[in-house]
Order: structure tokens, then C-alpha cells, then sequence
């Protein structure tokens, strides 16, 4: 069964300093993968996707994650943390049903970004 | 921008009630799902939908029903909601089947008591 695991359920960085978020992935065929946002009281944001293209997905707020198919891996990485990332961090991955699409979410992380 | 609308913010009902929980979408998009999102757990989906009146379960269906009627509503039904169910409910919608990357609805806090 297609699946994401999110290693890491809480991760601390200090401001400045890299951020890195790790998701492995299980599926029987080339998934179409996705981070997602959600702020503190706000609702989910699309981050970054990738969907059999690049390999190397660039995202909004500096965000980008490669998709390594020989580590069945998708980790989001920023070069330098800002308080502002502070939020909860979702992998997905899209499968296919016979009518269309089921997106199944991981477990989340939440980043602590520090002074 | 699309927008994807869920009827209330918070919700409290009683053991044993029926309730409803609307979701509208305002873009045409084929796909719209209900999941619900506990502290620790992420989100599970609950149910989904392709098309008016099509419908699939997903991974926590147990407790709960769905109907889309039109196009742009998809409705969670809590046939006897359960103190188990207190939760956010969250609604989201994809355009298509090539095109799956979900819009979210700001969410339903429910509490049943």
C-alpha cells in the first residue's frame, strides 16, 4: 500500500541554521508527492509538489525537496531557518483509485525555530 | 483564487445527535474529501468523492456518511455523533485526476459532549 513516513515528530532549529524535515515514501508505482503548511490557527497550505518532473522541487518561502527513488525519500530542506517557518509540516502522497485521487497525509512535524 | 468554504468554524453537539458538516467549493474541481485531524495522527481521510454522487471510503469511515448531490457540495454526515468524534474536520478539493494537489477549507472544530 502506497504511504509516507515522517521521521521526525518534532524537530528544533535555531534561526538562521538549516532546516531539515525528513519523509520516506512507499509506493508500487512513481508517486506524485507533496509538503503541505499549516501554520498555528490557519489552515493547510500547498508547499511543493512533485509529480514525475524535476527531480529537485523548489516551493514557496525557500523551501525545496528532492525525490530520491533509489532512498524512497522526499525531505524538505530550507538553507536558513526563519522564526516565521515555525508551523506544522505534512509529506503526502497521491494514489490513484479506480475514480480518481486519494491523497494520504503523514503524521506531521512540527518545527520549533529558535532565537 | 480558489476558495473552499466548510459552513461553520465550531460546532458543539450532543451525544447521539445527527450531524452535519458542508463543505462548497467554488472552482469545478472533480475531487473533494473529508478528513479529520487529531493531535499526533495527521490527517486521516475519512471519505472522498470523483464525481456528483460517486463516493469511496477512506481509511476511518466507520460513523460517518457522505452525499454530493452537486458538483460543488460534499456533506460529512455523524449518523449519532459520538464523544470518539470530537475533532477538526477538514474539507479539501483537487481539479482532476492529473491535477491532484488539494485546496483546504479553513476547518470545522467539533465537540461533542
Amino acid at each position: 500500500a502506497q504511504s509516507v513516513t515522517q521521521l521526525d515528530s518534532h524537530v528544533s532549529v535555531s534561526e538562521g541554521t538549516p532546516v531539515l524535515l525528513r519523509c520516506n515514501y512507499s509506493s508500487s508505482y512513481s508517486p506524485s508527492l507533496f509538503w503541505y503548511v499549516q501554520h498555528p490557527n490557519k489552515g493547510l497550505q500547498l508547499l511543493l509538489k512533485y509529480t514525475s518532473a524535476a527531480t529537485l522541487v523548489k516551493g514557496i518561502n525557500g523551501f525545496e525537496a528532492e525525490f530520491k527513488k533509489s532512498e524512497t525519500s522526499f525531505h524538505l530542506t530550507k538553507p536558513s531557518a526563519h522564526m516565521s517557518d515555525a508551523a506544522e509540516y505534512f509529506c503526502v502522497v497521491r494514489i490513484l483509485t479506480g475514480g480518481g485521487n486519494k491523497l494520504t497525509f503523514g503524521t506531521g512535524t512540527q518545527l520549533k525555530v529558535e532565537l | 483564487d480558489v476558495k473552499v468554504t466548510q459552513s461553520s468554524r465550531y460546532l458543539v453537539k450532543r451525544t447521539g445527535e445527527k450531524v452535519f458538516l458542508e463543505c462548497v467549493q467554488d472552482m469545478d474541481h472533480e475531487n473533494m474529501f473529508w478528513y479529520r485531524q487529531d493531535p499526533g495522527l495527521g490527517l486521516r481521510l475519512i471519505y472522498f468523492s470523483y464525481d456528483v454522487k460517486m463516493k469511496e471510503k477512506g481509511d476511518i469511515p466507520e460513523g460517518y456518511s457522505v452525499s454530493r448531490e452537486k458538483k460543488e457540495r460534499f456533506s460529512l454526515i455523524l449518523e449519532s455523533a459520538s464523544t470518539n468524534q470530537t475533532s477538526m474536520y477538514l474539507c479539501a478539493s483537487t481539479p482532476d485526476r492529473d491535477l491532484p494537489w488539494a485546496f483546504f477549507g479553513q476547518g470545522t472544530r467539533l465537540t461533542v459532549v
